[in-house]
């Protein structure tokens, strides 16, 4: 059973870059899934924010694409999130999730709560 | 872009109650959707895709409907767990999801 977890700051200053990493365990990221990244502002609904697969090739939210950027690393199974120019609207809880190929997305990490504020 | 809306926004229930819930999408996503259960502090949780395929391990009183537009999630005998809140999601062109639907008690 994959099982996925993000690392990264829980607090990023305003104007600044928002990092995240997520680890893949129990399965492979270069199997034939696409790797997502999903967000949730504090009592509100959910956000596609983008995703890849171990190619690299990405897919991402028009509304974010000018600001995101999302790479893999192969060799040690984990994919990021790059969330530039943050204010505090990108203030969420953040989510991997493994996509499956036709688009639903079937497993998904614990989230991690990311708050930009000086 | 694609948008989904969900309804109701709330909706009020008793245990053993039948509940539905209906999706729209702003143009056909043909039957590429999935729904999605999310409790208070947790990851959402995968329950059907494809309009109507249940994921393995969902009860059986979930059921999903519909195709192109329009679409339903019911729950037959809502149990005490089932207090939670639902969201449906298009994956015909990127994704998209609905707004979400709270049900909660009665």
């Amino acid at each position: 059973q994959v099982q996925l977890q993000e690392s990264g700051p829980g607090l990023v200053k305003p104007s600044g870059t928002l990092s995240l990493t997520c680890g893949v365990s129990g399965g492979s990221i270069s199997s034939d899934n696409w790797w997502s990244w999903v967000r949730q502002p504090p009592g509100k609904g959910l956000e596609w924010i983008g995703e890849i697969n171990h190619s690299g090739t990405t897919n991402y939210n028009p509304s974010l694409m000018s600001r995101v950027t999302i790479s893999v690393d192969k060799s040690n199974d984990q994919f990021s999130l790059q969330l530039r120019s943050v204010t505090a609207a990108d203030t969420a809880v953040y989510y991997c999730v493994r996509g499956i190929l036709e688009g639903f997305l079937d497993s998904w990490g614990r989230g991690t709560l990311v708050i930009v504020s000086s | 872009d694609i948008q989904m809306t969900q309804s109701p926004s709330t909706l009020s229930a008793s245990v053993g109650d039948r509940v539905t819930i209906t999706c729209r999408a702003s143009q056909s996503i043909s039957s590429w959707l999935a729904w999605y259960q999310q409790k208070p502090g947790k990851a959402p949780k995968f329950l059907i895709y494809r309009a109507s395929i249940l994921e393995s391990g969902v009860p059986s009183r979930f059921s999903g409907s519909g195709s192109g537009t329009e679409f339903t999630l019911t729950i037959s005998s809502l149990q005490p767990d089932d207090f939670a809140t639902y969201y449906c999601q298009q994956y015909k062109s990127y994704k998209t999801f609905g707004q979400g639907t709270k049900v909660e008690i009665k």
